[in-house]
């Protein structure tokens, strides 16, 4: 069984400009979540999508935005890049009803210079 | 809130010695609790989880006891090897969303 993949892994931009960010998430799962893994900040939970609704967002600017497509995988969009934008950003995937025991991905570094 | 609360790193170990990371949890109801693992480059891979009081999760020879008198889920094995060098993060999960994470610990072992 494929596990959640990320794409694409390592995002080089520029500070203003905007990246996009993609997951798929393991076959029969429904709910995505994002993860943003700064250095020295530990794992900070982003997004929650389910069955293509936003459910739950943390403390992120709304710069920080995605959307979830019929098929299940997602997007996580980062607008008006700035530096401290710069992490490893996860997604996790879960199945149906069930929210705690997430599988995580890769990753996609991106770096803002 | 719920928090979770993990020792300081790194714990560097010889090959071979025993391993304790210790990991407490401040939560409302009855979460679960989970160690993830993160070997250099890669993302999170979940290595045990629990999902109730006195409950023990393993995997890999790893080990941890869900406490809920200590609120503790302290991560251990008995003789770790080199290839187990890497971030360990415990982490709490409710039936809301998110899973909430300890800062993670670094393990170092040495041949």
């Amino acid at each position: 069984e494929a596990g959640v993949t990320q794409s694409p892994t390592h995002l080089i931009k520029t500070r203003g400009q905007q990246a996009t960010l993609r997951c798929s998430p393991i076959s029969g799962h429904t709910s995505v979540y994002w993860y943003q893994q700064a250095l020295g900040l530990g794992l900070q939970f982003l997004l929650w999508y389910d069955e293509g609704e936003e459910r739950n967002r943390g403390n992120f600017p709304p710069r920080f935005s995605g959307r979830q497509f019929p098929n299940y995988s997602s997007e996580l969009n980062v607008n008006a890049l700035e530096l401290e934008d710069s992490a490893l950003y996860l997604c996790a995937s879960t199945p149906p009803g069930i929210t705690d025991t997430q599988y995580f991905g890769p990753g996609t570094r991106l770096t803002v210079l | 809130g719920n928090s979770v609360t993990q020792m300081e790193g790194p714990v560097t170990l010889s090959e071979e010695a025993f391993l304790t990371i210790n990991c407490t949890y401040t939560a409302t109801g009855y979460p679960s609790l989970f160690w993830y693992v993160q070997y250099p480059g890669e993302g999170l891979q979940l290595l045990l989880k629990a999902t109730k009081a006195d409950d023990k999760g393993s995997n890999k020879g790893f080990e941890a006891t869900y406490r809920k008198e200590t609120t503790s889920f302290h991560l251990e094995k008995g003789s770790v090897q080199v290839s187990d060098s890497a971030v360990y993060f415990c982490a709490l999960g409710t039936y809301t969303d998110k899973l909430i994470f300890g800062t993670g610990t670094r393990l170092q072992v040495f041949p």
